[in-house]
């Protein structure tokens, strides 16, 4: 089973959609979550943390489910600057402090 | 506003050659990485650098690859004899006492 695992997409949304990306991870040990976005033959940048609690960052909210080892990612009001790959990014051990990724989920958003 | 610099941004090279890919990490920070990315594959972690020793490694990072901080501010990838499978974009991050890892813009490795 992979460590991280998403939905590839693409998701092909028009301007001013609502869109919604899912993440499972493996270890259930897992200590720390992120959704970093990464645009073509660009580095990774990180787009927010993930808390317990839920948390938003402007059109931006993130949730994380210990329980289920479930991280999502809500894009309200989709703009044409947001299409890139969403990785959904794990630490695993927090001794290390290396991060894990998922392979991303391409967002499309179309005029 | 301070980022992760990398170079060259681009390497072409043949296979058995050495490369050695250069980072200057944010000037505050004291942990250091290496990632990789082939290309349409996800991110994946060779080395971690602390306190001018590795710690810890992947099992990719074998005995082909190793790291140095020679000076205050470099820290370097080395591949001894490059492959045609270490064809890919090597990212170089940096974090200082919070999680947040900073990632360069990468420099895209070639091996013919």
């Amino acid at each position: 089973r992979k460590e991280v695992e998403q939905d590839p997409g693409p998701f092909n949304v028009p301007e001013g959609a609502t869109v919604a990306f899912n993440c499972t991870y493996s270890n259930s040990a897992s200590q720390s979550f992120f959704w970093y976005r990464q645009d073509c033959r660009k580095e990774p940048k990180l787009l927010m943390s993930v808390y317990s609690s839920g948390n938003e960052d402007g059109r931006f909210t993130a949730q994380l489910n210990r329980a289920s080892q479930y991280i999502s990612l809500l894009i309200r009001d989709s703009k044409l600057s947001d299409s890139a790959t969403y990785l959904c990014v794990v630490i695993v051990d927090t001794g290390r402090r290396a991060l894990t990724f998922g392979s991303g989920t391409r967002l499309q958003v179309q005029p | 506003e301070p980022e992760v610099t990398q170079t060259p941004s681009h390497q072409v090279t043949q296979m058995g050659q050495e490369v050695i890919l250069r980072c200057v990490p944010i000037s505050n920070h004291l942990y250091f990485y290496w990632y990789r990315q082939i290309l349409g594959q996800k991110v994946e972690f060779l080395v971690s650098f602390y306190n001018n020793e590795i710690s810890e490694k992947s099992e990719i990072f074998d005995d082909q690859f190793s790291v140095e901080r020679p000076d205050g501010s470099n820290f370097t990838l080395k591949i001894r004899s490059t492959k045609l499978e270490d064809s890919a974009m090597y990212f170089c991050a940096s974090r200082g006492g919070q999680e947040t890892q900073y990632f360069g813009p990468g420099t895209r490795l070639l091996v013919l």
